[in-house]
């Protein structure tokens, strides 16, 4: 089956750096996307990883390891506005239309 | 520059009446998709539609679900005679492309919470 793997919640710090791990299992790849969402709000796009690497936007990076089925998102000088669930998603091998989500990470910052 | 709009952001409905939940695109977006989202689980696909055309219902059930996106007018999903299971909060999204021509981003409403007794 297809399916992706985060952890379901994580806590830091105000103004620490804070790793969101996702591994995932799908039939064909063509790219991991991120969003954040805001108590059930509208999930808007964060980064996008097709190839292997590290994509930089300003205090958030993300990053693709394809042979390992594996990225992360990191969040760098956490602000609490930055409290929010972090979803990871594939476009898979029907990668026209579809992305495949995973369930999510809370982030709970603490002042 | 509207952003997606959904209406309404909350329906209350009795089990066995109908909801209609209506998306209109960001402009200049000729490509609309439906997902479904339950508390603390992320986003199920369900209809993928461009103006006309529903181009993949795969995640949609065949019974009771149907959805469309006219010429004119926003796109409707439509749950006919609902059930306890159908309470969820569904989001629309758009795109000016497919994915495949994009780095995957897709521009989400604020979604519509359903709620049948």
């Amino acid at each position: 089956g297809q399916s992706l793997e985060q952890p379901s919640e994580v806590t830091a710090v105000e103004g620490a750096i804070v790793q969101i791990n996702c591994t995932y299992q799908t039939s064909g790849f063509y790219g991991l996307s991120w969003y954040q969402q805001h108590d059930g709000g509208a999930p808007t796009f964060l980064s996008y990883n097709g190839l292997d690497g590290l994509e930089e936007t300003g205090r958030f990076s993300s990053f693709l390891s394809r042979s390992d089925s594996y990225g992360y998102l990191l969040l760098q000088e956490l602000q609490m506005k930055d409290s929010a669930s972090y979803f990871c998603a594939v476009r898979d091998e029907r990668g026209n239309y579809q992305l495949i989500w995973g369930a999510g990470t809370k982030l709970i910052i603490k002042p | 520059n509207a952003g997606v709009m959904q209406n309404p952001r909350h329906l209350v409905r009795r089990r066995g009446q109908e909801a209609r939940l209506r998306c209109s695109p960001m402009k200049g977006h000729s490509h609309v998709y439906w997902y479904r989202q339950l508390p603390e689980e992320g986003l199920k696909f369900m209809v993928y539609l461009q103006k006309e055309n529903i181009i993949d219902e795969s995640g949609m059930p065949k019974e009771r679900f149907s959805a469309e996106f006219p010429k004119e007018g926003p796109s409707i999903l439509r749950i006919q005679q609902v059930v306890r299971g159908d309470s969820a909060a569904y989001f629309c999204a758009s795109s000016p492309q497919g994915l495949v021509m994009n780095t995957g981003e897709l521009f989400f409403g604020e979604g519509s919470r359903l709620t049948v007794l």
